[in-house]
């Protein structure tokens, strides 16, 4: 299953409302998770299951969708959301990853 | 608090071998599947592998790229992982990234270690 990202990178300012979606090639329910990871890091879980978020992310974070198509959504950007983010489905193998989005800060 | 903490990269040379270990705490290690990614320099995330736990006959799945080629294998006892590479090429260059698994409908990675960095070049 090819999980596609869109857009590839952005740039918001401080407050804004970003959206990244992921296009799967196939239906895969609600089975997929949207990582952040910023440099040098390991990634970060936000939200599983296409909609829950991950116990201490931030609500500003909030994810959508279900079967081909999903969303991330970050409510408010705020400085510390620069990073690539990046959807995985895990409906079935192999596992795949989106080829991630980068968001900087304006 | 949950850690993993992943070792065993380097340099080896194409065709050469290498074993990683991912050593777990905080959490019951036997109660989780784990799994495996890599991230080539500079690139996005590829998933290698899945180990599932006991109650599920430790069975494994691995993407194509790797498949024959490396071996994810789990010693309980030591709340320990691993990812045996053999064969291995200049494209499985990548740091590689130890994660626990839940497996089922909120499957999902989480969390992940570190990582390790592999060179594979002559």
């Amino acid at each position: 299953i090819q999980l596609t990202q869109s857009p590839s990178s952005l740039s918001a300012s401080v407050g804004d409302r970003v959206t990244i979606t992921c296009r799967a090639s196939q239906g895969i329910n609600s089975y997929l998770a949207w990582y952040q990871q910023k440099p040098g890091k390991a990634p970060k879980l936000l939200i599983y299951a296409a909609s829950t978020l991950q116990s201490g992310v931030p609500s500003r974070f909030s994810g959508s969708g279900s079967g081909t198509d999903f969303t991330l959504t970050i409510s408010s950007l705020q400085p510390e959301d620069s990073a690539t983010y990046c959807c995985q489905q895990l409906k079935s193998y192999p596992l795949t990853f989106g080829g991630g989005t980068k968001v900087e800060i304006k | 608090e949950v850690h993993l903490v992943e070792s065993g990269g380097g340099l080896v040379q194409p065709g050469g071998s290498l074993r990683l270990s991912c050593a777990a705490s905080g959490f019951s290690f036997s109660d989780y599947y784990m799994d495996w990614v890599r991230q080539p320099p500079g690139k996005g995330l590829e998933w290698v592998g899945r180990i599932r736990k006991k109650a599920d006959s430790y069975t494994t799945e691995y993407a194509a790229s790797v498949k024959g080629r490396v071996t994810i294998s789990r010693d309980d006892s030591k709340n320990s992982l691993y990812l045996q590479m053999d064969g291995l090429k200049t494209e499985d260059t990548a740091v590689y990234y130890c994660a626990r698994s839940s497996g089922g409908t909120g499957d999902c990675l989480d969390p992940w270690g570190q990582g390790t960095l592999v060179i594979v070049s002559s």
